[in-house]
């Protein structure tokens, strides 16, 4: 069955650490993978997209990579601050053609001071 | 959020009643979709539009129909509210196919069913 896997477990890094967050996937052959940011009782953020034929993407202090081989990306932020504290979704489009997005469940990122 | 709007916020309603929450969107967007989140789940998409009168399943369409007459408005009826809908349900917006421009969503509406 397709899956989409992310860290159930919160992250609990220091203030300026890097933060990278994971996200694997099965059964799927997307052609871009996206990454939302969701504070508590708000909607989701897009954030950054990365197509399956870019290895990585920069925005900022964020940083998206896509292996299509180990069918996983990996998300950083540098210099991390705790206004970034919030959960981090991936989500993909399952094929090449119009599809919808499904999202992995995400995972929490605390930055302390 | 920004040119995409949910109501009500938040809806407290009686199993077996129907239900119809709104979207409203500014952007002239094609593409609108209502999710659910629920905690052990994540978002699931329960019904997107492609255009006015194209609507098409998600993976929990069960319960629910929608309706787009209007490019804008795209509205979500439970049509016998039960206690496994209470939830808090996103409706969501894409310029592109295939959402490659990312999806707006909107600030959501928690419904509650007693």
């Amino acid at each position: 069955s397709q899956k989409i896997e992310q860290n159930s477990e919160a992250l609990n890094i220091q203030e300026g650490k890097t933060a990278t967050l994971t996200c694997n996937y099965t059964n799927y052959s997307p052609a871009y993978l996206q990454w939302y940011r969701q504070d508590p009782g708000r909607g989701p953020v897009f954030l950054l997209l990365i197509r399956e034929n870019e290895k990585e993407k920069r925005k900022e202090r964020l940083k998206v990579t896509f292996d299509t081989t180990l069918k996983q990306s990996l998300f950083h932020i540098t210099a991390s601050q705790p206004a970034d504290s919030a959960t981090y979704l991936c989500a993909l489009a399952p094929d090449s053609g119009y599809s919808t997005l499904t999202f992995g469940k995400g995972t929490m990122l605390l930055v302390s001071p | 959020d920004a040119g995409i709007t949910q109501s009500p916020r938040h809806k407290v309603t009686e199993t077996g009643t129907p239900v119809t929450l709104r979207c409203h969107q500014t952007e002239n967007h094609r593409y609108m979709y209502w999710y659910r989140q629920d905690p052990g789940h994540g978002l699931r998409l329960i019904h997107y539009s492609y255009g006015v009168k194209d609507t098409d399943k998600g993976e929990v369409s069960d319960g629910y129909s929608v309706s787009r007459s209007k490019t804008e408005d795209f509205l979500l009826t439970l049509e016998s509210a039960t206690s496994s809908q209470t939830s808090v349900y996103f409706c969501a917006i894409s310029g592109g196919s295939q959402g490659a421009d990312g999806y707006t969503f909107g600030s959501g509406t928690r419904l509650t069913v007693v």
